[in-house]
């Protein structure tokens, strides 16, 4: 089975609410993640990451809050815009890993105008 | 250098046929790596390398599977014998490795369509 997974296959909000998108992984020993955000017929763009030791950390409208304890990830979008429209990935990197990482399914959020 | 760059971008191909993608990762970077992704599902990591070294393979990468990395810079994957069930998006990513990893970035993927 995968190792990261999301809560909601879905998520649908409104043009300037702040969205919300989680994410659960089940390897402690992770020690890297990174939330892509994909549009159609593209490749993953890098949206923000975050290293273990950390708890929280900020973008221009996105933060990412990493839960160890409970082995939870999530990406807060601040003022959702219809352009945020995308299928979003969480991915982790375990330590001591060659480096790849391992993606979940994602979370295809759409924003009603 | 703006990117990871993948060429070509759409390959549609009859089965049995072989079939060779490019990948040219951001010039410092000094991993590359390749993933297969199909409709509706995450990336699945197929190998990387470090410079011109193939330093891990998935299970996913059968033997009709071949990547290069000959000079360290860019890359190909070459599929043999294509099957119906190798129609996905192949994508490229690089990041920068000395100890600790970090900026990985992905191109835009070749998109592959077996008939």
């Amino acid at each position: 089975g995968e190792s990261v997974g999301l809560h909601l296959p879905t998520l649908s909000v409104q043009e300037g609410d702040n969205s919300i998108i989680n994410c659960a992984y089940s390897n402690s020993a992770s020690d890297y993640f990174i939330w892509y955000k994909q549009e159609s017929g593209k490749g993953p763009q890098f949206i923000i990451d975050i290293r273990s030791n950390m708890d929280k950390r900020q973008g221009q409208r996105v933060t990412v809050l990493l839960n160890k304890t409970v082995k939870h990830l999530s990406l807060q979008i601040a003022a959702t815009q219809p352009g945020d429209s995308a299928v979003y990935f969480c991915a982790e990197r375990t330590e001591g890993s060659q480096g790849n990482l391992i993606f979940g399914k994602g979370t295809k959020l759409s924003v009603k105008p | 250098d703006t990117g990871v760059s993948q060429d070509p971008r759409h390959k549609i191909t009859k089965r049995g046929q072989n079939v060779t993608f490019r990948c040219d990762p951001i010039s410092e970077h000094n991993r590359l790596y390749w993933y297969r992704q199909t409709l509706g599902q995450g990336p699945e990591f197929l190998t990387y390398f470090q410079n011109e070294a193939q330093l891990e393979k998935s299970r996913l990468l059968s033997d009709r599977f071949s990547a290069e990395r000959p000079k360290g810079s860019f890359s190909t994957l070459e599929i043999q014998r294509t099957e119906q069930g190798d129609s996905a998006m192949y994508l490229c990513a690089s990041s920068f490795g000395t100890g600790f990893d970090y900026g990985y970035t992905f191109g835009s993927g070749t998109r592959l369509t077996v008939v």
